[in-house]
């Protein structure tokens, strides 16, 4: 079964430290999407992005944030200067369509120091 | 923008009883309700959806409905088993582009 792929699956930075969390979705989906769950809470959308631009944005991904297709096959997270408060699991999701079912990837436990 | 209530937030049952989740939301515009499981440290896996053109769907043990007018949607899952055991989310898409997910319920099936 196909799968997203994240890596790293951990990472610990130093607050004010840039952190780039990486994610491959699944080859055929269009879709793709960045939530972030803080320990023992609910997921929380962050960004979806199609066509190469970002087609919705919440509240939390504010100018620290920025996300980037490089190539035909990433899909990336910019912190640019990560505060304790974005300690959390980062999932990355794809979708073949609008509102088809998500792949979520396994996620990257972000630790800021 | 669209607001997810869940209950309860955890839910102990017995093996082999049923389990229900209920969720609201507040945005009519909503039209797709996923529900998601997630068991500790892994990702979360979507187990059943629903669109708002369907009252009721079924996937073997477990089913979703929704009631439009009353904006509340629930998952059963019957005959519960230990493996059943994990945190299961509901969610609604206010538009295209996004899901609001309710606060999860902790199921814990009791061998």
């Amino acid at each position: 079964e196909p799968e997203v792929t994240q890596t790293p699956s951990h990472q610990v930075t130093q607050m004010g430290q840039e952190v780039i969390l990486r994610c491959v979705p699944i080859s055929n989906h269009l879709y793709f999407y960045w939530y972030r769950q803080i320990l023992g809470q609910k997921v929380e959308f962050l960004v979806s992005f199609y066509n190469n631009e970002i087609s919705e944005k919440s509240e939390i991904f504010d100018d620290q944030f920025s996300v980037e297709r490089p190539d035909g096959s990433n899909f990336t997270l910019k912190i640019r200067s990560t505060k304790l408060e974005d300690s959390a699991m980062y999932f990355c999701a794809s979708s073949v369509g609008l509102k088809a079912g998500y792949t979520f990837g396994s996620g990257t436990r972000l630790t800021v120091v | 923008g669209e607001n997810v209530e869940q209950h309860p937030s955890t839910l102990s049952v017995q093996e082999g009883d049923s389990a229900v989740i209920k969720c609201t939301y507040s945005d009519s515009a909503s039209n797709y309700f996923p529900w998601y499981k997630q068991e500790l440290g892994k990702r979360p896996q979507l187990i059943i959806d629903i669109r708002s053109n369907v009252g009721e769907k079924k996937d073997q043990r477990i089913a979703v409905t929704l009631n439009k007018t009353a904006k509340h949607f629930s998952l059963h899952i019957t005959e519960t088993q230990p493996e059943d055991s994990a945190v299961y989310f509901c969610a609604g898409s206010p538009n295209d582009y996004k899901l609001s997910f309710g606060a999860g319920t902790t199921v814990t099936v009791r061998a």
